[in-house]
């Protein structure tokens, strides 16, 4: 079993959606991010958590440390959104590595 | 975008043969990363440096060295390259004090 699990791995949505991806982990973390990768190939971090909430324009990360757990949220869906999401965690144990899940390829549709 | 930079982007080598992939910062940063991307896995680390000539395996190293003499550049070579390292490879590196990484652009490389 990997040590970060994520769903959906694929994902469709009208424009307009609102969005959910999972992201589960097995071990204890001291953060977990969220990437996005463009269909060009390029890789920006979008988030990272170790607690609660954050919020940026249309995307809502949300991280639950007892259920090891993080939802990424997409509001008001976007073809521009159209990428894959990649949840990653930071073992307490691991110094600064990261663990990384596949990923979830996002198509949202006009 | 952290001024890296990668290089070459595409490869296309036999196996067999050596191959280096370098990966270029201009900020200074001490923490570099080599990942390799590939379908059906996540991103894996191949080995990653905390200073100049300090390194250390990742998960996958199996085949790959690396070599950090200069704080900007940290290169990573297949001595013999093999089918099985076909990959896209990505560099990262990690800012001082904070967590997040930051990626090249990514190098393409097929081995026939």
């Amino acid at each position: 079993k990997n040590e970060v699990e994520q769903s959906p791995q694929n994902l469709t949505a009208q424009e307009g959606e609102f969005i959910t991806i999972n992201c589960s982990y097995s071990v204890g973390i001291s953060a977990l991010h969220w990437l996005q990768q463009h269909p060009g190939g390029g890789i920006v971090s979008l988030f990272m958590l170790s607690s609660g909430k954050k919020k940026h324009g249309r995307l809502i990360a949300t991280i639950n440390i007892q259920e090891k757990h993080s939802s990424l949220h997409i509001t008001a869906s976007h073809p521009r959104d159209s990428a894959v999401y990649i949840c990653a965690v930071g073992a307490e144990t691991s110094g600064s590595r990261l663990t990384f899940g596949e990923g979830t390829q996002l198509t949202v549709n006009p | 975008d952290a001024g890296i930079t990668q290089s070459p982007r595409h490869k296309v080598t036999e196996t067999g043969t050596p191959v280096t992939l370098r990966c270029h910062q201009t900020e200074n940063h001490r923490y570099m990363y080599w990942y390799r991307q590939d379908p059906g896995h996540g991103l894996r680390l191949i080995h990653y440096s905390y200073g100049v000539k300090d390194t250390d395996k990742g998960e996958v190293s199996d085949g790959y060295s690396v070599s950090r003499s200069k704080t900007e550049d940290f290169l990573l070579t297949l001595e013999s390259a093999t089918s099985s390292q076909t990959s896209v490879y990505f560099c990262a590196i990690r800012r001082q004090g904070r967590n997040e990484q930051y990626f090249g652009p990514g190098t393409r490389l097929t081995v026939t």
